[in-house]
């Protein structure tokens, strides 16, 4: 059964300051992983998708890596800001059932001005 | 391109109501995919409908059932509210699997 972790739960970080957020998954089977946005009480942005046969993803200040070996990846968001504040969530397709996201809890971003 | 739309935003139940929940896929997809999310956690698969059929389907009990239209939007309906169905209902649709999935605004029930 593919179990998705994303510590920490929360962080606070002043403006400016670059973000490292990560995922982890135990099955290495993936097909894809995917990174969203989440603001209170609203829905999912999808921010990156990246291929299993990817080593990384690039859309503007935001970055994502995926070691499948290992079974992480990892967010990072370059010269933060106080707008990127909110909940920041990854998912993988169930091995067995690739139409199903398996999704973490999230960490939860401050960005402090 | 107006992306993945749902209604209504709010919706207020007793326990042992029945709603339904509506969802309208981004433009060009053709699966669309229901997830409920608890205050502080990721969201939950319910269930997936693909050519308007349950294609998959989570771990939810059978009062919770879907319909998918020929035009591709779909319905959640969930029988006999429980309190703990209050929560966060996501639709996700995509253009088959396991494609990007695109997320709408959700729909924000409560069951007193």
């Amino acid at each position: 059964k593919q179990e998705v972790t994303q510590i920490p739960a929360a962080l606070s970080v002043p403006e400016g300051e670059n973000l490292v957020l990560n995922c982890s998954f135990t099955d290495s089977a993936i097909y894809n992983l995917q990174w969203f946005r989440q603001d209170p009480g609203k829905g999912l942005t999808s921010l990156l998708l990246i291929q299993s046969s990817q080593r990384e993803q690039t859309s503007g200040r935001l970055n994502a890596s995926l070691d499948k070996s290992s079974g992480r990846s990892t967010l990072y968001i370059a010269a933060s800001q106080p707008g990127d504040s909110a909940t920041y969530l990854c998912a993988v397709p169930f091995t067995d059932s690739w139409g199903k996201l398996q999704f973490g809890a999230g960490t939860q971003v401050v960005v402090t001005p | 391109d107006a992306g993945v739309t749902q209604s209504p935003t709010h919706l207020i139940k007793t326990r042992g109501q029945q709603v339904t929940l509506r969802c309208s896929p981004k433009s060009g997809h053709d699966t669309v995919s229901w997830y409920q999310q608890a205050l502080g956690q990721g969201p939950q698969f319910i269930f997936q409908y693909y050519e308007e059929e349950e294609r998959q389907r989570g771990n939810f009990p059978d009062r919770f059932s879907g319909h998918q239209f020929p035009n591709y939007s779909s319905e959640l309906n969930v029988n006999a509210l429980l309190l703990g169905d209050s929560a966060l209902y996501l639709c996700a649709s995509s253009s088959g699997t396991p494609n990007e999935q695109f997320f709408g605004p959700g729909t924000r029930l409560t069951v007193l």
